[in-house]
């Protein structure tokens, strides 16, 4: 089944270590996107690619990078410089297909980073 | 610059009550607008979707969305609530994004957690 897989489920890092999200999608989606929620405040875009070897900056990028060298896959790396770590990634994928129909957006089941 | 405002952060039914999730949104282009529903350490399902067709969407599991221009809202109702529903819910819309036509990213309202009672 065709589906976008985040792992790890829960990831704990220590002050001052850069830790990696896995983002996998088999769905051939061009598009893909790394959001961040936290308690009362929605998702928030941290960095999102449209095509592979490119990517944009989203509303809360510092502190964070991503690479995109496959299509399928976009892992994001939050580094020590992200002050507040704590809280639930979810990555998303999409197509232009896919918004002219009823289908949207994939999401995968989160990431749910503490620091400890 | 396009924003969404879901107008209750908390809001709690009866079980077989009708629900209303409301949300008001900004926009400088003809907007596509989105309901996801969160239940919790999960990721996002989608409820429904308006993207100028029929004002009125129907959507997944008895929920349905009204898009109206002039009081630039898209409230979530439901009929009659379920116990299942309790979740998280998310008012969004979507932007244009600057490289692939049709490609666009998503800018969420805060939530609204909906609360079933017995």
């Amino acid at each position: 089944d065709g589906g976008i897989t985040q792992s790890p489920k829960y990831l704990f890092r220590k002050e001052g270590q850069n830790v990696t999200l896995s983002c996998e999608q088999n769905l051939n989606h061009d598009a893909m996107y790394w959001y961040r929620q936290d308690p009362g405040q929605g998702l928030r875009l941290i960095y999102y690619s449209q095509i592979v070897n490119d990517f944009q900056k989203g509303d809360i990028a510092e502190g964070y990078s991503v690479s995109r060298e496959k299509k399928e896959s976009f892992p994001l790396t939050v580094t020590s410089a992200q002050k507040n770590p704590t809280a639930f990634y979810l990555c998303a994928s999409t197509t232009g297909a896919a918004l002219r129909t009823n289908y949207g957006y994939t999401f995968g089941s989160g990431t749910r980073l503490t620091v400890v | 610059a396009q924003s969404v405002t879901q107008l209750d952060s908390h809001v709690s039914v009866s079980e077989g009550t009708p629900v209303l999730l409301r949300c008001n949104y900004s926009s400088s282009y003809s907007p596509s607008l989105f309901w996801y529903v969160q239940h919790p350490n999960k990721g996002l399902q989608l409820l429904l979707k308006y993207t100028s067709a029929a004002t009125l969407v129907k959507g997944i599991n008895g929920f349905e969305a009204e898009f109206k221009k002039s009081e630039t809202s898209f409230h979530l109702t439901k009929p009659s609530a379920h116990m299942s529903d309790a979740a998280e819910y998310f008012c969004v819309v979507s932007v244009p994004g600057p490289l692939i036509q049709g490609a666009q990213k998503l800018v969420f309202g805060q939530g609204t957690r909906l609360t079933i009672n017995p």
